[in-house]
């Protein structure tokens, strides 16, 4: 069965700090897909990233990267020079190409607090 | 950006009534999503819906909900006899017009209070 592991609850910083969000996932599916969603105060789930099991190249966009390591089964995520507005609740994801329905499985989340 | 809508954004109810959310997943879609969230809990999945029947569903998905797809636009989620327990936010997802259907997009939800 597929799982997904966030093992940090909570994680503040100051402004302009550098954060990374752990990830951590189990699957016997040789194909599957990694996400991270990110739920702001409003309670919407906005979509920044996915991933296939089969490109391990990092990914950068603006402020943000995500760093996939399949021997570890790990997919972190940083935020460079972090901002108030980064302040959410993040959430990593799995969806197994295996499954008829491909739906998501997801972590517990992680609350990121940016201090002014 | 495909937009996928949730409608109504609160309902508050009486536990044992029942309650119909709705949903407009993006056009020409197949596959369509119903998750869960307790507050300040993670988000399950429920169920999956392609060409008009369940394809998947959760165990958290049992005899009291239901799903359809009663006009080829809206697609709805109905909780029969509502419980304190499902207090949550529910979300309905979509996958991108052209993309994989594992890249799902979430409507804003509709968050379920049973008093």
């Amino acid at each position: 069965a597929q799982k997904v592991t966030q093992a940090q609850t909570e994680i503040s910083v100051v402004e302009k700090e550098d954060v990374t969000l752990d990830c951590v996932y189990e699957t016997r599916d040789t194909t599957y897909y990694l996400f991270w969603y990110k739920q702001p105060p409003s309670g919407e789930l906005v979509f920044l990233i996915r991933r296939n099991s089969f490109d391990e190249q990092n990914e950068i966009s603006g402020r943000y990267s995500w760093n996939f390591q399949k021997s570890t089964s790990s997919f972190n995520f940083t935020i460079t020079a972090s901002q108030v507005v980064d302040s959410a609740v993040y959430f990593c994801a799995l969806s197994e190409a295996s499954g008829s329905a491909r739906q998501l499985t997801f972590g517990s989340g992680t609350q990121l607090t940016v201090l002014p | 950006e495909p937009e996928v809508t949730q409608t109504p954004s609160h309902q508050v109810t009486q536990m044992g009534q029942e309650v119909i959310l709705r949903c407009v997943p993006i056009s020409n879609h197949l596959y369509f999503y119903w998750y869960r969230q307790i507050l300040g809990q993670k988000v399950e999945f429920l169920v999956s819906f392609y060409n008009n029947e369940i394809s998947e569903k959760s165990e958290i998905f049992d005899d009291q909900f239901s799903v359809e797809r009663p006009d080829g636009s809206n697609f709805t989620l109905k909780i029969r006899s509502t419980k304190l327990e499902d207090s949550a936010m529910y979300f309905c997802a979509s996958p991108r017009t052209g993309g994989s259907y594992n890249e799902q997009f979430f409507g804003p939800g509709t968050r379920l209070t049973v008093l």
